[in-house]
């Protein structure tokens, strides 16, 4: 199966907002309950940030969304953060975990 | 507070084996399935395997079917990765991750360990 299409960049100003696709097939995104993100910090454990396509753990902030359409689920970070800057990947869970190619979040 | 803990991880030749090791704390063990996940440079983050919490049921990724071998010993709170027959392509960072198997998603990682595979 192959990896979820994340864009391999993206960049905001602290405060602006930013969307982070995440491109699968039909059966991989669009038929799944099942999408997580997760941030990685270099040096860090991975963070879950959203599961179940648009919920939130307690502890995350709320300026981290997620959503799908179709194909592709996206997270949003809205009033970028000096400390959102990391790596972010989807996951989707369909008969298998296939997580996306990754992310970079550049804060201007 | 949930921590994992990885280590085993170091330089081996192609061919050879290797066996990583997660401790964890902080909640109760039996509980959850624990998943292994690595991030290589050529694939990006890739589930290998999972196993229940009573250690019934195991699950494994194609690319590693065969290769690795996965357990878990719940009265040390720990799991475990045995590799084989390794190749270049399995040099990466290595974490164990629990699930919430219900909702399939990893809620807690570990910071990794490396492993390198070369001659």
């Amino acid at each position: 199966q192959s990896a979820l299409t994340q864009p391999r960049s993206v960049s905001g100003s602290p405060g602006q907002s930013v969307t982070i696709s995440c491109t699968g097939t039909t059966s991989d995104v669009a038929d799944s309950k099942y999408v997580s993100w997760y941030q990685d910090h270099p040096g860090k454990a991975p963070k879950l940030i959203i599961f179940g396509v648009s919920k939130r753990p307690s502890g995350v902030p709320d300026r981290f969304s997620g959503s799908k359409s179709g194909n592709t689920a996206s997270l949003t970070i809205s009033g970028l953060q000096a400390e959102d800057e990391a790596d972010y990947y989807c996951c989707s869970y369909a008969g298998t975990y296939v997580f996306g190619t990754g992310t970079k979040v550049t804060v201007l | 507070q949930v921590h994992l803990v990885e280590s085993g991880g170091g330089l081996v030749k192609p061919g050879g084996s290797l066996r990583l090791s997660c401790a964890a704390s902080g909640f109760t063990f039996t509980d959850h399935y624990m998943s292994w996940i690595r991030q290589t440079p050529g694939k990006g983050l890739e589930w290998l395997s999972y196993i229940t919490g009573s250690t019934t049921y195991t699950h494994f990724a194609d690319s590693v079917r065969g290769r690795f071998t996965v357990s878990r010993d719940n009265s040390e709170n720990s799991l475990y990765l045995q590799m084989d027959r390794l190749t270049a392509e399995d040099t990466g960072v290595y974490y164990c991750a629990r699930m919430d198997y219900s909702n399939s998603y990893f809620d807690y990682w570990g910071q990794g360990t490396l492993v390198t595979v070369s001659s």
